[in-house]
């Protein structure tokens, strides 16, 4: 079955840890994108990429990285300098600009 | 500034009452609304892409309609498993950027 595989469903980071969320895609999409979700807010767009080796900011990429190695592929790295990492994080995607995108399950963050 | 707004932030229905959520944008050149259904720790599961005034998508006990301004999204004769969170989401450009309302709880009570 297609779809979009995010590991690990649950993180926890202890302070000055960088940690790396995964997002796997077999549908063959070229876009990709990560939100965080915050309690009572809508998703907010960290990063995005068309295609591979290229990748912008979103509203909120301080505190975040990407790359984009690999078309299935769209690794996040939340670093050390997110001071407030405790959210959902969802990784999508799409196959052009005025279509549906389509979610993982998200990955969960916690401060140790 | 692109703008998302969803009303009511909570809804309480009975099975079987039907009702409608809200979703008003400001966005200059709307290429797509979308809605979701999310539930409690899982990714968004699409429902619906709206392009154009008039339109209307249907699917079981739901059915969307857009305006210029706003869409609804009409919930009949609600079950319980109709309950979820449901966002909507506009994007206005193409590179695929969405924005997101933050959503319109719903409760279907037995």
């Amino acid at each position: 079955d297609g779809g979009i595989t995010q590991s690990p469903k649950y993180l926890f980071r202890k302070e000055g840890q960088n940690v790396t969320l995964s997002c796997e895609q077999n549908l063959n999409h070229d876009a990709m994108y990560w939100y965080r979700q915050d309690p009572g807010q809508g998703l907010r767009l960290i990063y995005y990429s068309q295609i591979v080796n290229d990748f912008q900011k979103g509203d909120i990429a301080e505190g975040y990285s990407v790359s984009r190695e690999k078309k299935e592929s769209f690794p996040l790295t939340v670093t050390s300098a997110q001071k407030n990492p405790t959210a959902f994080y969802l990784c999508a995607s799409t196959i052009g600009g005025d279509q549906p995108q389509h979610f993982g399950d998200g990955t969960r963050l916690s401060i140790l | 500034e692109d703008q998302v707004t969803q009303s009511p932030e909570a809804l309480r229905l009975q099975e079987g009452e039907s009702s409608s959520l809200n979703c008003s944008y400001t966005v200059s050149g709307l290429r797509g609304l979308f809605w979701y259904r999310q539930d409690p720790g899982k990714g968004p599961e699409f429902l619906f892409t709206l392009y154009s005034a008039g339109e209307e998508k249907e699917k079981e006990r739901l059915k969307a309609t857009l305006t210029k301004k706003e869409s609804f999204l009409h919930i009949t004769a609600p079950k319980p498993e109709d309950s979820a969170t449901y966002l909507c989401a506009v994007t206005a450009d193409s590179w695929g950027k969405f924005q997101f309302g933050a959503g319109t709880q719903v409760v279907v009570t037995p």
